[in-house]
């Protein structure tokens, strides 16, 4: 168990244009999803953190208008990158924590975002 | 804050030798340590998780060891195969996952 899907797999959308990614857990609740991003041959950084049914904890120096992040029930957490441009063009993976659980995380396959 | 180092960040050997992959932490205080393999353009697929009360863990040719006094915890990877190339990627957890920079591996057939 503990399966974690992203939709989509991969976008290529123009610049100004909003994209939505979604994170499911498949087979557990997750009461908490969390976002990172990554860039070319460097590591996941974490953008935020979000709990079912209250509003999601940003890391310094992400902006929260630009990355709006819902986490509407216990399986599906979605991230919206607003009118995005260039250079948010990255690899996004989400993750997700089991209500009962010793604090692992589950990783999605990510999405590969190009803004043309 | 809490910074983690990988070292190397590349290493080449030739198949069936042993890898020994480094990881650095600087904040002690942590929840548990895991370790992760990336293929080019993948997700994550978690390897072995370290709990903060454990020195080590071990999965088939797969052994993590764990000192949290000192900051540091190796991956060995047994008789390295042309498959097991990829970058492996270390995360601490202190109510937050920390990610290194990885160690890219590649295992020449």
């Amino acid at each position: 168990g503990a399966v974690v899907s992203q939709h989509p797999s991969w976008v290529i959308c123009k610049s100004g244009t909003s994209v939505k990614i979604e994170c499911r857990s498949l087979d557990f609740q997750a009461t908490t999803m969390f976002w990172y991003r990554q860039f070319p041959k460097q590591s996941l950084m974490l953008m935020a953190t979000s709990n079912e049914g209250s509003k999601a904890t940003y890391e310094q120096g992400v902006e929260k208008d630009k990355f709006l992040i819902n986490h509407a029930s216990l399986t599906l957490s979605t991230l919206t990158v607003t009118s995005a441009h260039p250079e948010d063009s990255s690899f996004y993976i989400c993750s997700a924590q089991k209500r009962e659980g010793n604090n692992e995380q589950f990783f999605g396959p990510g999405t590969r975002l190009t803004v043309l | 804050k809490q910074e983690v180092t990988q070292i190397p960040a590349a290493l080449s050997v030739p198949e069936g030798e042993n890898l020994v992959l480094n990881c650095s932490f600087t904040d002690s205080a942590i929840y548990n340590l895991q370790w992760f393999r990336q293929d080019p353009g993948k997700g994550l697929t978690s390897l072995l998780l370290i709990q903060s009360s454990q020195r080590e863990q071990t999965s088939g040719r797969l052994n993590a060891s764990l000192d949290k006094s000192s900051g540091r915890s190796t991956l060995y990877i047994a008789a390295s195969q042309p498959g097991d190339s990829a970058t492996y990627l270390c995360a601490v957890d202190d109510y937050k996952l920390s990610f290194g920079a990885g160690t890219t591996v590649t295992v020449r057939a």
